[in-house]
């Protein structure tokens, strides 16, 4: 199985500040064929299901917020807040769906600082 | 708009059996494969089962593997999760949602408000 493990467990930002999440699989999730990293990443609020904030890496959904972005390719991906709002308060998680079973990551819980 | 509804969560005893379903509307169900994932309570999330849009292809966490079966009938856009032999460690909120393309791997972009497991005697 592809283990996902991401970093810091936790961070507090400032509002207006940058926010860096890091994700790590233990095996590529790069398909060679088309180039594609299956990585995606998901915010969860309290109370609420998880949504799709970036797919493929790097695709933002429709109607995320531009100061989301991901980065990365192979086994190293990051996902970066670029301006930390107070809605943005939540917990990220990467996942991997490139092999079956289509793991997460433990998640990283963004506070305000 | 797309909608997906969880229902069949409670308490079950150890040993015991639960089937969940989840009602689709708002898109083409058949076009779509969909998966189930967990999330044990103050936990994060964990992949449980996908089945593609065809219902030929499944696939499963080794957690539940051998316990729980995943199918769709798509003549009725409902997905179901079929769980035996159910464990104090089942206890979580399981989520039904939509994978992005026909085929398992993709990401899930549309999910349910979840439905709530509990075994325990």
């Amino acid at each position: 199985d592809i283990v996902m493990t991401q970093s810091p467990d936790s961070l507090a930002v400032s509002l207006g500040e940058r926010a860096t999440i890091n994700c790590k699989s233990s095996q590529t999730v790069l398909y060679s064929s088309n180039n594609k990293n299956y990585l995606a990443w998901y915010q969860q609020k309290p109370g609420q299901p998880p949504k799709v904030l970036i797919y493929w890496a790097s695709t933002r959904e429709s109607g995320v917020p531009d100061r989301f972005s991901g980065s990365g390719s192979g086994t190293d991906f990051t996902l970066t807040i670029s301006s930390l709002q107070a809605e943005d308060v939540a917990v990220y998680y990467c996942q991997q769906y490139h092999t079956s079973p289509f793991t997460f990551g433990p998640g990283t819980k963004v506070d305000i600082k | 708009e797309v909608q997906l509804l969880e229902s069949g969560g409670g308490l079950v005893q150890p040993g015991g059996s639960l089937r969940l379903s989840c009602a689709a509307s708002g898109f083409t169900f058949s076009d779509y494969a969909m998966s189930w994932v967990r999330q044990a309570p103050g936990k994060g999330l964990e992949w449980v089962s996908a089945i593609s849009g065809s219902g030929g292809a499944t696939y499963f966490a080794d957690s539940v593997k051998g316990r729980f079966t995943i199918s769709r009938d798509n003549s009725k856009s409902t997905l179901y999760l079929q769980m035996n032999s159910l464990r104090a460690e089942d206890t979580a909120v399981y989520f039904c949602a939509r994978d992005s393309r026909g085929t398992c791997n993709s990401p899930n972009d549309y999910w349910g408000q979840g439905t709530l497991v509990t075994v325990s005697s």
